[in-house]
């Protein structure tokens, strides 16, 4: 089955520096990848996906880029601010597959902290 | 937040008490979801449904069950809680975009003493 690493299990940087967090997968067939933010005692949160078709997103200070040949992927966090700290989730699916095949697979994390 | 919620937010049980989690969304979500939340595990799944009454393992289902008898509730149980189960445990629907977005309940945090 499908097996995601995920790359550093923490990060401290600067506020105003860049944060980049790598994962890879093992299945080619997997289509879906997001990121998840989670900050201390709240829930996951959904802040960018990316679909195989794509090989990069950007939504404000964050981005995402796919690199299907190597089955990995990347976040990108520019000028990095206080309010970016907190735990980041990547994770791998096949969207179009029934049955388990189907189900979100996580990454074990990596704690950010952005220092002001 | 996706119109979901999960009752009890925080429970301490004993080893071996039969213990239920409840999520509820309100948005008619076909899939629903519970994971659990360890400290260097990530999360992970335990059981899904793709409708009511129709469930399946993921990848940590042993000492737990689940049941779905109606759309918007999906019951996690523990038969006979271990301490192994100490958990953060979150519900998550799967939204309407096509792919496997996942979206979270604000999670229970169950400690088994």
């Amino acid at each position: 089955g499908e097996n995601v690493e995920q790359h550093p299990s923490t990060l401290s940087v600067q506020e105003g520096d860049s944060a980049v967090i790598k994962c890879t997968y093992s299945d080619s067939a997997s289509n879906y990848f997001p990121w998840y933010k989670q900050e201390l005692g709240k829930r996951p949160q959904l802040i960018i996906d990316i679909r195989s078709n794509v090989g990069e997103k950007k939504d404000q200070r964050i981005a995402v880029t796919l690199n299907k040949t190597a089955k990995h992927f990347s976040l990108h966090i520019t000028e990095t601010q206080p309010e970016d700290s907190a735990v980041y989730f990547c994770a791998a699916s096949k969207a179009n597959y029934g049955g388990s095949q189907g189900n979100l697979i996580f990454g074990k994390g990596t704690k950010l902290s952005v220092k002001p | 937040d996706a119109g979901i919620t999960q009752s009890p937010r925080h429970k301490v049980t004993e080893t071996g008490t039969p213990v239920t989690l409840r999520c509820h969304q309100t948005e008619n979500h076909r899939y629903m979801y519970w994971y659990r939340q360890d400290p260097g595990h990530g999360l992970r799944l335990i059981h899904y449904s793709y409708g009511v009454k129709d469930t399946d393992k993921g990848e940590v289902s042993d000492g737990y069950s689940v049941s779905r008898s109606k759309t918007e509730d999906f019951l996690l149980t523990l038969e006979s809680a271990t301490s192994s189960q100490t958990s953060v445990y979150f519900c998550a629907i799967k939204g309407t975009g096509g792919y496997n977005e996942q979206f979270f309940g604000p999670g229970t945090r169950l400690t088994v003493l």
